[in-house]
């Protein structure tokens, strides 16, 4: 089945330094998704992509959509405390009887004050 | 808006016994998939449910079930308990169903359930 590879497995900066992280798949994604969780939560969605070669910001966040639909990476700028917690990727393709998420292993980020 | 709730939210069986969680959608949400979450292989999809129908389904053992009510609300149960199912369940629930297009998942807190 499809599979992501995401990296880093961890990262430890400093407060106020850049994060970047992505993810790479063998095959082609309809749709890539970037999530956050906090322990003892579930994932809460941060950015939607939907279009090959789409660019997107949330705040501090910005997500871009590979133009090959086979991969995306997550930039978090200026990063601080609370942005502590476990970032995954998650792609999708949808129609006939699919649509269901497949995640990434996850990013964990720690942010030292 | 209340988000999607999960309950129990902890729970602790021992081998062999059989558990039923459940999840309430946001209100007007029809369609509810399940995931299971583990440190060893992440997050993994179970099923997803809509209008009362298992519209999808995910390589877990017919251990695994669920169903799905008239109000939209959605239990799993897993029979036959193995150490290997200690996880965290989470639920998550969306407008339409995920087969249909482009569609935000919104998760639940999820049920930690520990098997000894």
């Amino acid at each position: 089945g499809q599979q992501l590879n995401q990296s880093p497995q961890s990262m430890f900066i400093q407060e106020g330094e850049d994060v970047s992280m992505n993810c790479t798949s063998s095959s082609i994604f309809n749709t890539w998704l970037w999530y956050k969780q906090d322990p003892g939560e579930g994932p809460v969605l941060l950015i939607a992509l939907y279009k090959a070669g789409e660019l997107t910001s949330n705040g501090r966040l910005t997500a871009q959509f590979g133009i090959t639909r086979k991969d995306s990476f997550l930039n978090i700028s200026a990063s601080i405390p609370s942005d502590v917690g476990i970032y995954f990727c998650a792609g999708q393709n949808y129609g006939g009887s699919q649509g269901n998420l497949i995640f990434g292993k996850g990013t964990k980020l720690s942010v030292k004050p | 808006k209340a988000g999607v709730t999960q309950t129990p939210r902890y729970l602790i069986k021992t081998r062999g016994q059989q558990v039923t969680l459940s999840c309430s959608p946001i209100s007007g949400h029809r369609s509810v998939s399940w995931y299971q979450q583990t440190p060893g292989q992440g997050l993994q999809f179970l099923f997803e449910y809509f209008s009362e129908t298992q519209r999808n389904k995910g390589n877990f053992p017919g251990r695994f079930s669920g169903r799905q009510f008239s109000n939209s609300r959605s239990e799993m149960n897993v029979s036959t308990l193995e150490l290997g199912d200690s996880a965290l369940y989470l639920c998550a629930s969306s407008l339409r169903d995920v087969a249909s297009g482009a569609n935000v998942l919104t998760f639940g807190a999820g049920s930690r359930l520990t098997v000894l």
